[in-house]
């Protein structure tokens, strides 16, 4: 399986804040990685897909970038509406593995 | 606007079948693959696996031996059923659809999620 590991496991920052998530694969992954934001008590919702493309009707502070098997999503501006967990997830090869996850907090 | 929702019983003894269904709204389930993810509460996301429309399916090794997908595209319904379940089966339980039709990357629409507990 491809293991999938993200950093830091929690962040906290402000509104406005410029907030950087990353996600590394275990081994090549092309760019088949995909980002979710979930909230307590809600379904994930999908933000970014092919590593970099912007889900319809995601705000565009919401970025995605690959550097081989790095990925990164940024928040650029980040909003109150924003503080939730992110999970990155992978879809080259069976079985698809998530990310532990990135809880990002209010200071 | 497409829409899903799990269903089935929220709690289920030790040693015997979770079964869930998720009902598709808004749209076919015809050309698209659907995807069961859990979520153990407190944890992280685990892919179960998939089901095209055709039946076809992919499963999460880790759990192949008693996970079987199921589709009816007659009542536009997807099933789940895991045997043997013990506590650690206890999660939230998602389905979701796959965004490109004919083929699975990422998953665009899920329903609001179903918890399932394993208690006796």
């Amino acid at each position: 399986d491809i293991q999938m590991t993200q950093s830091p496991p929690s962040l906290s920052a402000s509104v406005g804040d410029r907030v950087t998530i990353t996600c590394r694969a275990s081994q090549y992954i092309s760019s088949y990685l995909s980002w979710y934001q979930q909230k307590p008590g809600k379904a994930p919702k999908l933000l970014i897909y092919a590593a970099s493309n912007l889900q319809s009707g995601v705000p565009s502070r919401f970025s995605g970038s690959r550097s081989g098997t790095d990925f990164t999503l940024t928040i650029s501006g980040l909003q109150p509406e924003d503080f939730a967990s992110y999970y990155c997830q992978q879809s080259y090869s069976s079985p698809r593995t998530f990310g532990p996850g990135t809880k990002v907090e209010i200071k | 606007q497409v829409q899903l929702q799990e269903s089935g019983p929220g709690l289920v003894k030790p040693s015997e079948t979770l079964s869930l269904t998720c009902s598709v709204s808004g749209d076919s389930v015809g050309g698209y693959f659907w995807s069961w993810i859990r979520q153990p509460p407190g944890k992280g996301l685990q892919w179960i696996g998939h089901i095209y429309s055709t039946g076809r399916t992919d499963y999460n090794p880790s759990l192949e031996r008693r996970v079987t997908m199921s589709v009816d595209t007659s009542t536009n319904q997807i099933f789940l059923a895991v045997s043997s379940v013990t506590a650690a089966d206890t999660a939230v339980y998602y389905c979701a659809r796959c965004s490109l039709k004919g083929d699975c990357y990422d998953m665009d629409y899920w329903g609001q999620g179903t918890l399932v507990t394993v208690s006796s």
